[in-house]
């Protein structure tokens, strides 16, 4: 059930800035990493992805990095705008077997972007 | 892109009675959905893998008596939330995969359950 007093973490910037969110995922046996938006009321959108076997791969305005190391993971976003502003979640999946797809989400982050 | 749909986007119910909410794949073929569970400011957990034609695997803590999945086709999961509590509020999200361990995950936009 709900866990009364639940405080996402949160990253407050101004329009035009770099972000950059943090996640530690818990399984050293996963071996794909998502990163999802989420906005109020919707369902989560991709944003990017990455696989064990890389370090870094980055999208339109957007980077992951991969620490296998310490089991973490990170979104750059640069030149954030007020349209970024949402909740962030990474998750983490087993990709081979009948584990494909069953992710585990990080706890989320609330990006708020100021004008 | 794929769409997954969602329906409804959002139901309020009496306490007592059962919902029904449907997960389609409107453009490809899913064998397999999933079924996520997210409280409010909370993450999302994942509650179950609907395959087609076969018997939903739950996960840990998860009544399956209480939250039947039906995958009876390559394009359509239901969950019912049978005799529902106030405790069952929570925004209800699916997910499918058109081909194992190599499909796009796709989510739909989500149902938000709200018991009286």
């Amino acid at each position: 059930g709900e866990s009364v007093g639940l405080h996402l973490p949160t990253l407050s910037v101004q329009e035009g800035d770099n972000s950059i969110i943090n996640c530690a995922y818990s399984n050293s046996a996963s071996d794909y990493f998502i990163w999802y938006k989420q906005e109020s009321g919707k369902g989560p959108q991709f944003i990017i992805d990455i696989r064990s076997n890389m370090d870094k791969r980055q999208g339109q305005r957007v980077t992951v990095l991969l620490n296998k190391t310490v089991k973490h993971l990170s979104l750059q976003i640069a030149a954030t705008q007020p349209g970024d502003s949402a909740v962030y979640f990474c998750a983490e999946n087993i990709s081979g077997g009948t584990s494909y797809g069953k992710l585990t989400f990080g706890q989320g982050t609330i990006l708020t972007v100021h004008p | 892109g794929a769409v997954v749909s969602q329906h409804p986007s959002w139901v309020i119910c009496k306490s007592g009675t059962s919902v029904k909410i449907e997960c389609r794949s409107l453009d490809f073929q899913a064998t397999t959905m999933f079924w996520y569970r997210q409280f409010p400011k909370q993450s999302l957990m994942l509650m179950a893998t609907s395959n087609e034609g076969s018997k939903a695997t739950y996960e840990q803590g998860v009544e399956k008596d209480k939250f039947l999945i039906n995958h009876a086709s390559l394009t359509l999961s239901t969950l019912t939330v049978t005799s529902a509590h106030p405790e069952d509020s929570s925004f209800y999200i699916c997910s499918a995969i058109g081909q194992l361990n190599t499909g796009e995950l796709f989510f739909g936009e989500g149902s938000r359950l709200t018991v009286l």
